[in-house]
């Protein structure tokens, strides 16, 4: 069974559309993350939702919302699609409480902006 | 704030050749440290991890030793095999108001050839 899966794995879209990524971990896990991987593989942390209660939001535009339905899901509505957004966006999870907070990571969504 | 610092990449290596990626790090108290592993068109897997000082590290046949006298945490491998090509993240766990959040180096890719 796959731990974290994201949906599609590839998405090609028009500038100034407006495109969601779902997310889903069967883990079982309170926390789950948003990051985005540029061309040049940095990877930076968007989104941190605990519980469904948003934790970490560092620098990012408005036009990014992630929303939690709850616990096992956390999915990504992007408004008004900029070239700059194409990257590679990860979800991942992970268990606080448990010493390490290990995170799972899905198998990513390249989303092409043209 | 927190920070982390791997040597640029690209490594390439011939097969049973010695790998060492180097990776320092910058945070206020004791983190815990990691290495995740890329592979290609894939999502991250963690390889290894140490929570205090001296801790070593291993799996897969590589080791990192957490050396909070030089902030490092190096990654090696006595014998690389072609299919460890694949980009490398060294990432530390942050503290404060980022609850379970990493924080990743730049990530260095490695090219294992026959």
């Amino acid at each position: 069974d796959t731990a974290v899966s994201q949906t599609p794995k590839y998405l090609v879209t028009q500038m100034g559309n407006d495109k969601s990524i779902k997310c889903e971990q069967n883990l079982g896990h309170d926390t789950m993350y948003w990051y985005k991987q540029d061309s040049k593989k940095f990877l930076k942390i968007m989104f941190s939702y605990n519980n469904k209660e948003l934790i970490i939001n560092e620098t990012v535009p408005n036009r990014f919302s992630p929303k939690s339905p709850d616990k096992a899901h956390l999915n990504l509505h992007i408004n008004s699609l900029e070239l700059g957004d194409s990257a590679v966006y990860f979800c991942a999870s992970s268990q606080p409480g448990q010493g390490m907070y290990e995170q799972y990571f899905g198998p990513g969504t390249r989303l092409t902006v043209t | 704030g927190d920070s982390v610092t791997q040597m640029e990449g690209p490594v390439t290596l011939s097969e049973e050749a010695f790998l060492t990626i180097n990776c320092t790090y910058t945070a206020t108290g004791y983190p815990s440290l990691f290495w995740y592993v890329q592979y290609p068109g894939e999502g991250l897997q963690l390889l290894l991890k140490a929570t205090k000082a001296d801790d070593k590290g291993s799996n897969k046949g590589f080791e990192a030793t957490y050396r909070k006298e030089t902030t490092s945490f190096h990654l090696e491998k006595g014998s690389v095999q072609v299919s460890d090509s694949a980009v490398y993240f060294c990432a530390l766990k942050g503290y404060g108001g980022s609850q379970g959040n990493l924080i990743f180096g730049k990530g260095t890719k490695l090219s294992v050839k026959p």
